[in-house]
């Protein structure tokens, strides 16, 4: 059955290095959603894509993350450079065309910074 | 703007008892109301929703949802509690922001059933 997929699954890297996270969303919804989930602050919402256009990322912060979709079969999320603070699991949801969108989550990318 | 509330951080259940997971929920106009659970290691998956209708929502696993205007409440019950059901749950409500809609979520409620 459908369902979204990220890679990697898990990602330990050092202070300072570049991390890239990708998704891929469920073929044929439009909405593609960045979440990250830690203990602390629960699940934030990081970017939103509709249309492969970023329409919000107002969580995100600026000078070290950035979001993308260069297909409609792609969205990556990079942090440059990462700090241990960015240890998380970062799940991407997508969902489809109609307004009353469920949001379908992929199994996240469970990221530890040294 | 719209918020929900999940009040306990920990539900525990006997095997075989009827659950209730709570939450309480503040919207301007229509609420959109859903739940989400997420099994360890995973991402959440999709419960069920109340758009519209029926106050009595029914989901997946059994699970089931009463949509309560005058409390504001979309309390997720299920009527016979399985130790597989052991889980975190997520309550969310849409908010429409700028011409789309994203889900605000709220802290999330461990459910722990015992055999």
């Amino acid at each position: 059955d459908a369902r979204v997929t990220q890679t990697p699954r898990h990602k330990v890297t050092e202070m300072g290095q570049e991390v890239t996270m990708r998704c891929q969303p469920i073929l044929g919804h439009n909405t593609v959603f960045w979440y990250r989930q830690t203990m602390m602050q629960g699940l934030e919402l990081l970017a939103y894509f509709r249309n492969r256009a970023p329409l919000d990322d107002s969580g995100m912060p600026k000078d070290r993350f950035s979001a993308e979709m260069p297909d409609a079969t792609l969205a990556t999320l990079k942090i440059q450079p990462s700090e241990p603070r960015d240890s998380a699991v970062y799940f991407c949801a997508s969902g489809p065309r109609q307004t009353q969108e469920t949001q379908y989550f992929g199994p996240g990318t469970r990221l530890l910074v040294l | 703007a719209q918020s929900v509330a999940q009040p306990e951080d920990q539900v525990n259940v006997a095997e075989g008892n009827p659950l209730t997971v709570k939450c309480t929920y503040s919207v301007s106009g229509n609420p959109y109301l859903f739940w989400y659970v997420q099994y360890p290691n995973r991402g959440l998956q999709f419960l069920l929703k109340y758009i519209t209708g029926d106050n009595l929502v029914k989901g997946s696993y059994g699970f089931e949802a009463e949509f309560n205007k005058s409390q504001t409440s979309f309390h997720l019950k299920k009527p016979s509690a399985l130790v597989s059901d052991s889980a975190l749950y997520f309550c969310a409500v849409r908010e429409p922001s700028g011409g789309y809609n994203k889900l605000i979520f709220g802290a999330g409620t461990r459910l722990a059933v015992h055999p």
